[in-house]
């Protein structure tokens, strides 16, 4: 059974440039949030997706967007890259009122 | 509005002594608390999890934590631990109504086991 999975696993991008990460939740799962977490934090929620739909949002600038498609996996995009975006960011999946499963996680690097 | 506050950034402790990573979290609501571990290059695993009832709660490999309400802290255990158990470790909560919502994670607390 495989556990939430998250491509690509490294990225380097200049600043301004524009990056997407994608997300294969758990199998059953079909709720995704995502986390980003600095270097020495720990991470901070950016938005939770539900039948396709975003339910909750954190403390986010637009710049950071986000899509799930019917098969419940879901892409995190970030537009105009500041250098202060580099961090892992971590997808979660979950059941309704059920704990998170997180992946590995996108080691993102702004240069 | 929520905030976990983790006391200690770093734990050093030596192969099989007891450890205690604290934990005190401010919430206007009622919460369910959680903590995670989290391994060099890894991703979160969930490492235990208060939801009601007990205010004792295990997880696994050995953990175990501790609710206490008045005192708004949920300090996490282990009788005895292994070099494995070196990893970082977070405490994070979410409000009542939506427990797979939205977490508030703390600093993290970075153990440390030596030989």
């Amino acid at each position: 059974d495989a556990g939430v999975t998250q491509s690509p696993t490294h990225l380097i991008k200049t600043r301004g440039q524009q990056v997407t990460l994608r997300c294969s939740p758990k199998s059953g799962h079909d709720t995704v949030s995502w986390y980003q977490q600095a270097l020495g934090q720990g991470p901070q929620f950016i938005f939770q997706y539900y039948e396709e739909e975003e339910r909750q949002r954190g403390n986010f600038p637009d710049r950071f967007s986000g899509h799930q498609f019917p098969n419940y996996s879901s892409e995190l995009n970030v537009n105009a890259l500041l250098l202060g975006d580099s961090a892992l960011y971590l997808c979660a999946s979950s059941l309704p009122n059920s704990p998170l499963h997180f992946g590995n996680g996108t080691r993102l690097t702004v240069t | 509005a929520q905030s976990v506050t983790q006391l200690d950034s770093q734990v050093p402790v030596f192969e099989e002594a007891p450890v205690e990573l604290r934990c005190n979290y401010s919430s206007s609501v009622s919460v369910y608390l959680f903590w995670y571990v989290q391994y060099p290059n890894q991703g979160l695993q969930l490492l235990l999890k208060y939801l009601s009832g007990s205010t004792l709660v295990k997880g696994i490999n050995g953990f175990e934590a501790e609710f206490n309400k008045s005192q708004t802290s949920f300090h996490l255990r282990k009788p005895s631990v292994h070099i494995s158990d070196t990893a970082e470790y977070f405490c994070a909560v979410s409000d009542r109504a939506n427990q797979g919502g939205k977490l508030i994670f703390g600093q993290g607390t970075e153990l440390s086991v030596k030989p």
